[in-house]
């Protein structure tokens, strides 16, 4: 699975936008790009997911350039309660793999938000 | 619908003790892996279970681990006998699989385990 490098820790302030870069140079044709958020004492928690291009929900924007070895997770507008880690995986997710595959976990971006 | 629910949240046992932990997936998810973050490292898999089935035991440590998914619903993860560098946070995650598109990990809120 592609290793993948983000910024060890951001600090940002309320009503900012935070893009967060994750770097996966080796990033395989079947690897798609997922996001994670983990609070303190809690189970990571499903943000984002995509192969490339844009893909947007309601909580975030996944930009994904033409060669994919780079990916930005952007977040409008954090609050205090952004305050997390954030986690960069890429893996054979889809359905070539048979829709399963381990996720491979980095450190992580420790994003924290200031009033 | 509920999420994954892990049993129990916290745990504190002594060395040489037997630790269980469960965990119920999402219902209707066939995909279940077990994950633990030890101090200071980084999350790490476990093992994977498509429904009953051992799918990739890769990542266990060592024969004190032992997991079980009888009938492809709930799974235990059993320590025994625990060591100290056991201690840490066991996850839980599942997913819906079926080869169908891409496969999410939902992730319970995990055990926090402690070998004294």
């Amino acid at each position: 699975l592609a290793k993948t490098t983000q910024p060890i820790s951001m600090d940002s302030y309320e009503g900012q936008e935070v893009n967060i870069t994750c770097s996966h140079n080796n990033i395989a044709t079947n690897d798609y790009i997922t996001w994670y958020q983990q609070f303190p004492s809690q189970g990571p928690r499903f943000i984002i997911q995509g192969y490339k291009t844009k893909v947007t929900n309601e909580v975030a924007s996944l930009f994904i350039p033409a060669d994919r070895k780079s990916s930005t997770l952007s977040l409008p507008r954090v609050s205090l309660s952004d305050t997390a880690v954030y986690y960069c995986l890429v893996g054979d997710i889809g359905m070539f793999s048979g829709g399963y595959n381990k996720l491979i976990f980095g450190a992580g971006t420790r994003l924290a938000v200031h009033p | 619908e509920a999420g994954v629910t892990q049993f129990p949240s916290h745990s504190v046992i002594e060395k040489g003790q037997t630790v269980t932990l469960r965990c119920d997936p999402i219902s209707g998810h066939d995909n279940l892996y077990w994950y633990r973050r030890v101090m200071g490292k980084e999350i790490k898999f476990l093992l994977h279970f498509v429904k009953e089935s051992k799918q990739d035991e890769s990542g266990m440590p060592n024969n004190r681990f032992l997991a079980e998914r009888t009938g492809g619903t709930y799974s235990t993860l059993k320590v025994q006998p625990a060591e100290l560098e056991d201690s840490g946070v066991y996850f839980c995650a599942s997913s819906q699989g079926g080869g169908t598109g891409t496969d999410t990990q939902y992730f319970g809120p995990g055990t926090r385990l402690t070998v004294l």
